[in-house]
């Protein structure tokens, strides 16, 4: 399997613009996981879906930020309008029948977002 | 509240055994689990505890106690390639990961 693929792999953007990141999970994998990772709080959970649909998103920062899973091989992750302080390593993680306690997430190579 | 805390850097020489410390208030325990992230690179998979005790996998080792809300990943005959940040994490409920700030480890020669 490919693993976790996402993109773009990085994106500089101006303030105000939308941005889009992607992620296509393992395939079989019925969890998806979408994390922000900075210097100043670390990795964070921003929301996660179970078979397509939103389970948490106590995690997203503010109503900027949206996303969705259409199907079993995609979702994404929007950002509208952008600002300076949402730049960051985004990651997309993905794990497997994860009502077991043992399974762990597996994770992409993440999108580096710069909005200056 | 959601509290994990770590040692933000350490220094091992190759060869040596380093401990790094893990310490959680969580509202929930479903496990802990300890991940690997190279610079530049996503978090990987090292161990997992949910029982009391200690995991040995290779060269790596966690010791998990509930009661004390703490756990350690222990490396033994660090090589180079070691060098890398070290993310404690709790399933707390459902699938919620918290992750702790992470553990800078430096290996030198």
């Amino acid at each position: 399997d490919a693993g976790v693929i996402q993109s773009p792999r990085h994106e500089v953007t101006e303030m105000g613009q939308e941005v889009t990141l992607r992620c296509k999970p393992i395939s079989g994998h019925d969890y998806l996981f979408w994390y922000r990772q900075t210097m100043m709080r670390g990795l964070e959970l921003l929301i996660y879906f179970n078979n397509n649909v939103p389970i948490d998103d106590s995690g997203m920062p503010e109503d900027r930020f949206s996303a969705k899973m259409p199907n079993a091989s995609f979702s994404t992750l929007k950002i509208q309008p952008s600002e300076p302080r949402d730049s960051a390593v985004y990651f997309c993680a993905s794990s497997f029948n994860a009502d077991w306690p043992q399974e762990t997430q597996y994770f992409g190579p993440g999108t580096r977002l710069l909005v200056l | 509240g959601q509290n994990i805390d770590q040692p933000t850097e350490m220094t091992a020489t190759e060869g040596a055994i380093v401990q790094i410390n893990c310490t959680y208030q969580t509202s929930g325990f479903n496990g802990l689990f300890w991940y690997q992230q190279h610079a530049g690179e996503a978090p990987t998979f090292l161990s997992y505890n949910v029982l009391d005790g200690l995991e040995e996998k290779g060269r790596f080792s966690s010791f998990l106690s509930r009661s004390k809300g703490y756990s350690y990943l222990l490396l033994k005959e660090l090589q180079m390639k070691d060098s890398a940040s070290y993310l404690c994490a709790v399933k707390d409920y459902g699938q919620n990961f918290v992750f702790g700030p992470g553990t800078r480890l430096s290996v030198l020669p």
